[in-house]
């Protein structure tokens, strides 16, 4: 498909580690991001991966990259009730003759953490 | 702090009004862009500014200006705004187009058009 995609919720028990998907849309994307809207906030970036790496531990996060299947996964060890939020995949989707770039984000997926 | 800056937060206005959400960033980051949030859709961008005077369109720039005369400052205008224009806007900014710092966004303006 043309579109970054993601799924919309994802619910888990405090504690357990969460999983979140996306597929992307261009192989050739150089750097793919992850970032973290609380409700009533802007976006903030949570972590981004470069293409050439397959994954990227920082702290709770990991995140892995299937390069061969466009696909990027965010894990959140221990999710904690705070971690409640809205996560989005973006990718470099577009490069235009002017030389500039876009970020594309997918639709968002909504995580809620059950205490 | 290093922040993007958003004016006004929350905004209600009527059909054909004309409005200007303003942005500014204390970065000095080349790049800054506009975006709507709306629910099931996600996040489009309208516009985008890789530097001073170069604007270029978005996935959804109808209906909108914007301008670059400084480095700092990217206004949203709504020449004519009607109701499909309510949504909640964001402006963000970056070091360089190449994204490899990501983006800084900021607070988000609630737009009503009634």
């Amino acid at each position: 498909g043309e579109d970054v995609e993601q799924s919309l919720f994802l619910s888990v028990r405090e504690g357990d580690s969460s999983v979140i998907n996306c597929t992307y849309t261009d192989s050739s994307s150089t750097y793919l991001y992850w970032y973290k809207q609380e409700p009533g906030a802007g976006l903030q970036l949570l972590t981004y991966i470069f293409s050439n790496m397959d994954m990227k531990q920082d702290q709770r996060l990991t995140v892995l990259l299937n390069k061969k299947d466009k696909h990027l996964s965010l894990r959140i060890a221990d999710t904690q009730t705070g971690d409640s939020a809205i996560y989005f995949c973006a990718e470099i989707l577009r490069y235009s003759g002017a030389g500039s770039y876009q970020l594309t984000f997918g639709k968002g997926t909504k995580l809620s953490v059950i205490p | 702090e290093a922040q993007v800056t958003q004016n006004p937060r929350y905004l209600i206005t009527v059909t054909g009004k004309k409005l200007t959400v303003t942005c500014s960033q204390n970065m000095n980051h080349e790049y800054m862009s506009w975006y709507r949030q709306d629910p099931g859709l996600g996040l489009r961008q309208i516009y985008y500014s890789m530097n001073v005077e170069v604007t270029d369109k978005g996935d959804v720039p109808e209906g909108y200006k914007v301008s670059r005369k400084e480095k700092r400052n990217f206004p949203l205008i709504l020449e004519s705004p009607s109701p499909n224009q309510t949504s909640l806007y964001f402006c963000a900014s970056s070091l360089s187009s190449s994204f490899s710092y990501g983006y800084t966004f900021g607070s988000g303006t609630r737009l009503t058009v009634v």
